[in-house]
């Protein structure tokens, strides 16, 4: 099975601090990706990497910065946290479909609360 | 604009019922579909892809896809406590292949 693993599981921050959340998978999948969810909101991409050293925006990159400097990991920066970053943060790897679509295993999540 | 409906619920079933659960979409353009399941807490896993109209079961689960309509579902027969969770829609755009998600039907199944 593939496993995506999450550094942290909970973090609390204060505000104006940077924050990094990592994320390892274990199956050499080129694609990988950061979403937040949030109650009443759902799952939303904050950015994706389909390569080493490549990143693309998602829906709601601004606040957020990633790195993939190796294939296996992808970090997720918040260089200055906010409150309203506090949520859920899930990793995901993305395996293709036949269709080309990914199919994502995602990480257990990361709990930020920024106070 | 992609969209993806989902009732919010909570949709209430029995134990040994049948739990139908509905997404709607809005691009025609959409091609492979998706049902996570979320329980409380945890991460979301994938339960079922379907990619051409029609049915096709797994188990307990039956997923249906009718692109003319624009919708997808989701079937649980014989439903269990242990199926009480969220299940999330999700689809990918012909041409991209991130992910949109709905914002998912609670499920409780009652014993």
């Amino acid at each position: 099975d593939v496993k995506v693993t999450q550094s942290s599981r909970y973090l609390v921050k204060r505000t104006g601090e940077k924050v990094f959340l990592e994320c390892v998978q274990d199956m050499d999948h080129e694609n990988m990706f950061w979403y937040r969810q949030d109650p009443g909101l759902g799952l939303r991409l904050i950015y994706f990497s389909y390569d080493v050293k490549m990143k693309e925006k998602g829906d709601i990159p601004e606040g957020y910065s990633v790195s993939r400097e190796k294939k296996e990991r992808f970090s997720l920066i918040l260089e200055s946290a906010s409150t309203n970053q506090t949520s859920m943060y899930l990793c995901a790897s993305g395996g293709q479909a036949y269709s080309g679509a990914n199919v994502l295993t995602f990480g257990a999540g990361s709990r930020l609360t920024v106070l | 604009q992609k969209e993806v409906e989902q009732n919010s619920g909570p949709l209430s079933v029995p134990e040994g019922a049948i739990a139908s659960l509905n997404c709607t979409y809005s691009d025609r353009g959409s091609q492979s579909f998706f049902w996570y399941r979320q329980y409380s807490g945890k991460s979301p896993e994938l339960i079922m892809s379907i990619y051409s109209n029609g049915d096709k079961e797994d188990g307990r689960f039956t997923a249906q896809l009718n692109k003319a309509s624009q919708y997808v579902s989701l079937l649980i027969r014989d439903s269990q406590p242990s199926d009480s969770a969220t299940y999330l829609c999700a689809l990918t755009i012909s041409g991209y292949s991130t992910l949109t998600f709905g914002k998912g039907t609670m499920l409780l199944v009652s014993p």
